[in-house]
């Protein structure tokens, strides 16, 4: 079956760049779908941060849009997620997930176990 | 930004007995809501979609009801695996898509 494992380092320097990559494995990221960045920091709820589609159509959270820049590689059949100049605020567990926007569910409906980032000098 | 608003913030109750959830929406979503489980340590888990449907897999104790700005999810019979926090997120209106801050319903 379809999974998805995030990977990335687990500790970036404030004002420093965030990149993690979403490797989807058992399908393709060509399927018909939207792909999605969610992170939670410690204790606290959920906030979607972007998301993708195959062709390469983005679309971010207005809180964070000039910082984050999310894009697909076919060939290595994953997405990422870059966000730069990043704070404390910025720490947390980030998830990606499968959109099945106009599909059976309408929601996110697979997620990938989640990778910790700690923003800290 | 449609805003989503859950109640109570904690639910305390027994294994047995009924669950009730709330999420409010600052505007209508008509029926494109979702409800997500998140267990301690686990990535959040797709429960119910479009405020009424079942993903697959979830047990028929799990329900939900509404439209337009008020919606509800339902736990029949709490089972001791059913201790976890809860969120609603809307599907109407994006970006971005927004999750309530969520309820944990606690033994």
């Amino acid at each position: 079956q379809v999974q998805l494992q995030e990977s990335g380092p687990g500790l970036v320097k404030p004002s420093g760049t965030l990149s993690l990559t979403c490797v989807v494995s058992g399908g393709s990221v060509s399927s018909s779908n939207w792909w999605s960045w969610v992170r939670q920091p410690p204790g606290k709820g959920l906030e979607w941060i972007g998301e993708i589609n195959d062709s390469g159509s983005a679309n971010y959270n207005p809180s964070l849009n000039y910082r984050v820049t999310i894009s697909v590689d076919k060939s290595k059949n994953h997405f990422s997620l870059t966000l730069t100049s990043v704070t404390a605020a910025d720490t947390a567990i980030y998830y990606c997930a499968r959109d099945d926007y106009g599909g059976n569910t309408n929601a996110f409906d697979l997620w990938g176990l989640g990778t910790m980032v700690t923003v800290s000098s | 930004e449609i805003v989503l608003t859950q109640s109570p913030a904690t639910l305390s109750l027994s294994p047995g007995e009924r669950a009730t959830l709330s999420c409010r929406a600052s505007q209508s979503v008509s029926k494109y809501l979702a409800w997500y489980q998140q267990k301690p340590g686990q990535s959040p888990r797709l429960l119910i979609h479009d405020a009424s449907k079942r993903a697959s897999g979830i047990p028929a104790r799990f329900s939900g009801s509404g439209s337009g700005t008020d919606f509800t999810l339902t736990i029949s019979s709490l089972e001791p695996e059913d201790f976890a926090v809860y969120y609603c997120q809307q599907r109407f209106n994006w970006p971005p898509w927004t999750f309530g801050q969520g309820t944990k319903v606690e033994i």
